[in-house]
């Protein structure tokens, strides 16, 4: 089953327009959620969250995190084309200590058009 | 660039033939990962290491995956007898723990492996 569900799976967009990335979760033993863009290589690093209600804010792009439902959401706002991209988000499991192994969704394709 | 780079970027191998893979993590790094990542899907946990230990390996890494990190720099991922599902391509990702607290993990470039 899957851990770490993001929607929706693609969306295409306008420049200039605002886009809400959802990702829910299910993981016994949380420890942070991730999220990374990843374009024709590897994921980059946007946000690690760890508490709740406490908004990452870098530029155009917000994140924030709801532990009692589980789940994160990734704001883009005034999206140009640069910003299209696979967004992944990733949940830290632990198992004590500070294991790191993290989950990933399936990713959220987002094509923005001039 | 994030600093971790991976070497080769691409392979491409006979099925049957052992690859062999690089990863040489931001240099403060203690913590270095292996993912494996096929087309459409987001990248999968092999194992990973801190220093020279490997602390956790995932159901994925079949016998015929090893991987080491032998003086907890630089680290390979060997491939035996590869077979067409090992396509794929192949993530390292360093991070830093430091008193407890382990700091976002980033990645390197991948290596590309297509088995034909």
């Amino acid at each position: 089953e899957d851990k770490v569900v993001q929607s929706p799976l693609s969306l295409v967009v306008h420049e200039g327009d605002t886009v809400t990335l959802n990702c829910s979760y299910e993981v016994t033993n949380f420890r942070s959620l991730l999220w990374y863009k990843q374009e024709k290589k590897a994921p980059t690093f946007l946000f690690m969250l760890t508490s709740s209600g406490i908004e990452k804010k870098s530029g155009r792009l917000s994140s924030i995190l709801d532990k009692k439902e589980l789940f994160s959401i990734l704001n883009i706002t005034a999206t140009q084309t640069g910003d299209s991209a696979v967004y992944l988000c990733a949940v830290e499991e632990t198992y004590g200590g500070s294991q790191g192994n993290l989950i990933f969704g399936k990713g959220t394709k987002l094509s923005v058009k001039p | 660039d994030t600093g971790v780079s991976q070497d080769p970027r691409h392979k491409i191998t006979k099925r049957g033939q052992n690859v062999t893979f690089r990863c040489d993590p931001i240099s403060e790094h203690n913590r270095l990962y292996w993912y494996r990542q096929t087309l459409g899907q987001g990248p999968e946990f092999l194992t990973y290491f801190q220093n020279e230990a490997q602390l956790e390996k995932s159901r994925l890494l079949s016998d015929r995956f090893s991987a080491e990190r032998p003086k907890g720099s630089f680290s390979t991922l060997e491939i035996q007898r590869t077979e067409q599902g090992d396509s794929a391509m192949y993530l390292c990702a360093s991070s830093l723990v430091l008193a407890g607290v382990l700091y976002e993990q980033y990645f390197g470039p991948g290596t590309r492996l297509t088995v034909t």
